[in-house]
């Protein structure tokens, strides 16, 4: 059972925006960073965001992400078929003093 | 450029043993901890295991602690996974990662390696 809960699936149009969103506690995403994992069928997972809101080098800025208070959302913007992908948030737990990760969320492009 | 490839999985019976191994090349492997992270079949990511860079200190998820044990060689740039008393929940991808972290927290994993797969059943 993850600390970090993730709306299971989210969908959309190409073009499109989606949100997905990753709600914690104060032990966790309230006083550490989040990242954000992409993860395409069948391959490893990939950092997307991390220090809640910078991207590494690679990745578009279609892909955003920002934090407030104990939650941190996942924006996507003009949605394309090579999105379809499980997206995950991550964090340091400081009363579990390890890392834990979100439940997941499946982006389907209608 | 950072890479990390794990070997080592395969089919074993529950109960059995069994080691991976995570090589890796384009960094100052010594210089990181490192992780192992893993994925049962249809579910989400897993923090199973971590190692310092200089191999002292090591922590386990209470799903794996007393039976598998973390280790490195820094000589060779290679993290081990030694797995014993698998159960069929041990059944997943099993993921080495490098994380980025600050005074012994992780921010973020930036580097994964493709994954071994470990398959336990009779």
């Amino acid at each position: 059972q993850s600390v970090l809960t993730q709306p299971p699936s989210v969908s959309a149009a190409p073009g499109q925006k989606v949100t997905i969103s990753c709600s914690g506690s104060s032990s966790n995403i309230g006083n550490n960073y989040v990242s954000w994992y992409q993860q395409l069928p069948g391959t490893a997972p990939r950092l997307l965001i991390y220090d809640n809101s910078k991207r590494p080098s690679g990745i578009p800025d279609r892909f955003s992400g920002s934090k407030s208070g104990t939650s941190a959302t996942l924006g996507i913007t003009g949605l394309q078929t090579g999105d379809e992908a499980d997206y995950y948030c991550g964090t340091w737990d400081s009363s579990l003093s390890t890392f834990v990760f979100g439940t997941g969320t499946r982006v389907t492009v209608l | 450029e950072a890479q990390l490839e794990e070997s080592g999985g395969g089919l074993v019976q529950p109960g059995g043993s069994l080691r991976l191994s995570c090589a890796a090349s384009g960094f100052t492997f010594s210089s990181y901890a490192m992780h192992w992270v893993r994925q049962a079949p249809g579910k989400g990511l897993e923090y199973v295991s971590s190692i310092s860079g200089n191999g002292g200190s090591t922590y386990y998820a209470n799903s794996v602690k007393g039976r598998f044990t973390i280790s490195r060689d820094n000589s060779k740039n290679t993290l081990y996974l030694q797995m014993g008393s698998l159960r069929g929940e041990d059944t997943a991808v099993y993921y080495c990662a490098r994380p980025i972290t600050f005074g012994g927290i992780t921010a973020h994993m930036d580097v994964w390696g493709k994954g071994t797969t470990v398959t336990v059943s009779s």
